[in-house]
């Protein structure tokens, strides 16, 4: 069974600060989709970013990026001159692109931001 | 506008006293899906549907029912509900491909509380 580990409770940054976010994650296949979601205090869902495991460039988002290591089944998110607003707790997902639709969570990480 | 609806978003209600938790798409999607959020877990699957009468279990069923007799809507049904039941329930909603990292929209949360 797959499985997403996130190692870090909490996180702080100072605003305009760049702050990693860990994730790891294990499985036996070798097509998958990994995510990344922010839930600010409304508790919506928002996707931040994705990346397709086939896909050897790492993906962007403006401010957000990520450093995807398939080998070694990691997949960190970089949030780049960190705004108030981007305190939120942070899950990393996984989910295949063979077998399931389910969507597998990690336990999340809260990031706070410093003014 | 595209979007997920869950209908109540806050419920507070006594063991034993069966509810109902509405979710409600517009976007025509095959697949729909229940998650609910603990702390430290963060969100795991209950139930998901990848058609109208298809449904399966998730991860953590104990204690829930479902149905999809129509497209667009996917409730949870809490027959008996216990204390231990006490979350933050997402329903989720995607189109049924398996090409390319097909988006999930979550809806925005019922935070259910079973005294």
């Amino acid at each position: 069974a797959q499985t997403v580990t996130q190692s870090q409770p909490e996180m702080s940054v100072q605003e305009a600060e760049t702050v990693t976010l860990s994730c790891t994650y294990d499985t036996s296949e070798s097509d998958y989709y990994l995510f990344w979601y922010k839930q600010p205090p409304s508790r919506q869902m928002i996707l931040v970013i994705r990346q397709e495991a086939y896909k050897q460039q790492n993906a962007t988002e403006n401010r957000f990026s990520v450093n995807f290591q398939k080998a070694a089944k990691s997949f960190s998110l970089k949030i780049s001159d960190s705004q108030l607003g981007d305190a939120a707790m942070y899950f990393c997902a996984y989910r295949s692109a063979i077998s399931s639709y389910k969507l597998i969570f990690g336990s999340g990480t809260r990031l706070l931001v410093r003014p | 506008e595209a979007q997920v609806t869950q209908n109540p978003r806050y419920l507070i209600t006594v063991t034993g006293k069966k509810l109902t938790v509405t979710c409600s798409q517009n976007m025509n999607h095959e697949y729909m899906s229940w998650y609910r959020q603990d702390p430290g877990l963060g969100l795991r699957q209950i139930y998901y549907s990848m058609n109208v009468e298809v449904t399966d279990k998730g991860d953590v069923p104990e204690g829930y029912k479902v149905s999809r007799k129509e497209k667009r809507n996917f409730p949870l049904i809490l027959e008996s509900p216990s204390p231990n039941q006490t979350s933050l329930y997402f329903c989720a909603s995607s189109p049924l491909i398996w090409t390319g990292a097909g988006e999930q929209y979550f809806g925005p949360g019922t935070r259910l509380t079973v005294t």
